[in-house]
């Protein structure tokens, strides 16, 4: 069965830091794979999707087939990064399916 | 117009009572999804609609019912729910199942009283 784990459930980092959150997935199949975001009082948005391999807000997140690990990154954190970030993946005959991991809350400290 | 939009934003509900949730975009959008939402926890995807046909059902009880009227339109009918039932309920679309769950609605959020 397909499963994403994301391990920390916040994540506290200095403005100017860098900042990584880790996803690690699990299927068999050709997973596609997504990155979540949602800020305060708005709603869920898509970040970026791997197969676009594009940096998003400063955002960057490439997938290792061999480690299962989609993790987000960004050199530079911003105050404005501050929200709740979700890994997702899509799988089914038309990758109608999408699971969520459990998210993890990233503060960025001013 | 580039949202989803759900009604209402809030509901609390009796447990046998009968109330609907409603989705709506106007992006041309073919495919329309239901989601739950727990407290702290990651939406869990509920059902999936393409071209207006019920495609995936996730072993969802009976006691909601979607609908699919039209293009634009997703309804959620609750009937005899439990307290456990509460929850937020989201809503996304995209252009065609299998391309990303780009737009998601603000959500309604539901409480079974």
């Amino acid at each position: 069965a397909q499963r994403v784990t994301q391990p920390e459930k916040l994540l506290s980092v200095f403005k100017g830091a860098p900042v990584e959150l880790k996803c690690n997935y699990s299927y068999s199949g050709s997973p596609e794979l997504f990155w979540y975001v949602q800020y305060s009082r708005q709603r869920l948005q898509l970040l970026l999707r791997h197969i676009s391999r594009e940096s998003i807000k400063g955002f960057t997140a490439d997938l290792n087939k061999g480690e299962t690990s989609f993790h987000l990154k960004k050199p530079f954190a911003q105050e404005e990064d501050s929200a709740m970030y979700y890994c997702a993946l899509s799988y089914n005959f038309g990758n109608e399916k999408l699971t969520f991991g459990t998210g993890t809350r990233l503060t960025i400290i001013p | 117009d580039t949202e989803v939009t759900q009604t209402p934003k809030h509901l609390v509900m009796g447990m046998t009572n009968k109330k609907s949730l409603k989705c709506e975009q106007h992006m041309g959008h073919r495919a329309m999804y239901w989601y739950k939402q727990k407290a702290k926890k990651p939406p869990e995807l509920m059902f999936v609609y393409s071209y207006e046909k019920l495609s995936i059902n996730e072993s969802v009880p009976s006691r909601f019912s979607p609908e699919c009227p039209n293009s634009s339109l997703l309804n959620l009918h609750l009937h005899a729910l439990q307290p456990e039932d509460s929850a937020l309920y989201l809503c996304a679309s995209s252009q065609r199942v299998g391309l990303p769950q780009a737009f998601f609605g603000q959500g309604t959020r539901l409480t079974v009283v």
